[in-house]
């Protein structure tokens, strides 16, 4: 069983929709945890970065943590073909680290 | 501000062979990490660099090494290429003065290596 798990997708969903994208990890130590996303030929960009449970959100984002159940999620509000990319799912438990566990990524496609 | 750059961008070698990648941070990171990513196995934590020094280490084999020089920059070098290390090879720059987590890593796009 890999750390961190996501569902790879093709993940397909109209204009306006909202997106639910999630990770499982197996790892009770992770307390930070991260939403990348990754437009095809770029690298990763920083979208949410959140410390242990809770919910954070910021515009059409809203990151949501579940320790007990080892679950974290990622909504996307009004889904814009713009945010067609592959979601990545990150995590550690280090503060003073850089070994972030990725998850595989979620592909998804907003069409318009 | 420029962000950050990786070069090459492509390269296509043969097994047997050595790779070196270079990465520059954005103008004042002084953290550079490198990471390998396929389809296969995602995105796999490689090693830090912060200050010149090797400050954390992932799981791949002594043949992945690297360094950084005084102005920051950092190069990754694979020694006796394997096939399965063909995969798109990225760094990411980071302030990483305060050692937090918080630290936001800017990723660079990647430089993709395929092994014949």
């Amino acid at each position: 069983q890999k750390e961190v798990e996501q569902d790879p997708g093709p993940l397909s969903v109209p204009e306006g929709a909202i997106v639910s994208l999630n990770c499982t990890y197996s790892n009770s130590a992770f307390q930070y945890f991260m939403w990348y996303r990754q437009y095809s030929r770029k690298g990763p960009e920083l979208l949410m970065y959140t410390y242990s449970s809770g919910n954070k959100e910021d515009g059409r984002f809203t990151a949501q943590v579940d320790k007990s159940s080892k679950y974290i999620s990622l909504f996307i509000r009004d889904s814009q073909p713009s945010d067609s990319a592959t979601y990545l799912c990150a995590m550690t438990s280090d503060n003073y680290g850089q070994n972030f566990v990725f998850g595989p990524g979620t592909r998804l496609s907003v069409l318009p | 501000k420029a962000g950050v750059t990786q070069t090459p961008r492509y390269l296509i070698k043969t097994r047997g062979q050595q790779v070196t990648l270079s990465c520059s941070p954005i103008s004042g990171h002084r953290s550079v990490s490198w990471y390998q990513q396929t389809p296969g196995q995602g995105l796999q934590f490689l090693f830090e660099y912060f200050s010149e020094t090797q400050r954390n280490k992932g799981n791949f084999p002594g043949r992945f090494s690297g360094r950084q020089f005084s102005n920051s920059r950092s190069e990754m070098n694979v020694s006796t290429l394997e096939l399965g290390d063909s995969a798109l090879y990225l760094c990411a720059s980071s302030p990483g003065t305060s050692g937090s987590i918080a630290d936001t890593q800017y990723f660079g796009p990647g430089t993709r290596l395929t092994v014949l």
